[in-house]
């Protein structure tokens, strides 16, 4: 069992809409808590931390419940540029573990 | 505002061959992570050193060493490689003073390894 568990998806929406992607970790002494963003082939890339009282940034608001190590990211009014692969990640001891990813289309 | 840089972007090897790939962090961060991300897989914790010294080691084969140089940049040495060495290796850096406090990492673009 992967130590960060996400929908692989994929997800497959149209412009405009509201997606929410879930997360799940099982150390319970991790540390901080991210979501990045990696394009194809390329690398992963900081989109946001994610804090207990639950945080926003534009149309990304990312929440973390730690009594439920359920860490989600909720991307308001889609746009065809948020087509990417989504990371849950998680440090312990510094060190950045992250989930599978959830692969996230956005159609016209 | 700068990046991570690694060099090169791009490197063929043979089975059983060496390989060093090189990573200058961002300026004013001190500490750096190397991962390994694989075809299809997410990126895995290979190693990371903070003022040049080893700071925490994942799943690094033996036949991998690292270090972090007296600039701060860190270089990845890779000897008798294999076919299932053939990944995207990612560098990542941090200004944490203390890299178990899980402070944010910036990557750098990776370096592609194919080792035919």
């Amino acid at each position: 069992r992967k130590e960060v568990e996400q929908d692989p998806g994929p997800f497959n929406v149209p412009e405009g809409a509201t997606v929410a992607f879930n997360c799940t970790y099982s150390n319970s002494a991790s540390q901080s808590f991210f979501w990045y963003r990696q394009d194809c082939r390329k690398e992963p890339k900081l989109l946001m931390s994610v804090y207990s009282s639950g945080n926003e940034d534009g149309r990304f608001t990312a929440q973390l419940n730690r009594a439920s190590q359920y860490i989600s990211l909720l991307i308001r009014d889609s746009k065809l540029s948020d087509s990417a692969t989504y990371l849950c990640v998680v440090t312990y001891t510094g060190k950045l573990i992250f989930g599978q990813g959830t692969t996230l289309q956005v159609k016209p | 505002a700068a990046g991570v840089i690694q060099s090169p972007r791009h490197l063929i090897k043979e089975k059983r061959e060496t390989a060093t790939l090189k990573c200058y962090p961002i300026p004013r961060h001190d500490t750096v992570y190397w991962y390994q991300q694989g075809p299809g897989q997410d990126p895995q914790f290979l190693i990371s050193f903070y003022e040049k010294m080893q700071s925490d080691k994942g799943s690094i084969p033996d036949r991998f060493s690292a270090q972090q140089f007296s600039d701060y940049h860190s270089e990845l040495n890779m000897s008798s490689l294999e076919l299932g060495d053939s990944a995207l290796y990612f560098c990542a850096s941090s200004p944490g003073s203390d890299p178990s406090s899980g402070n944010e990492q910036f990557f750098g673009p990776g370096t592609r390894l194919t080792v035919l």
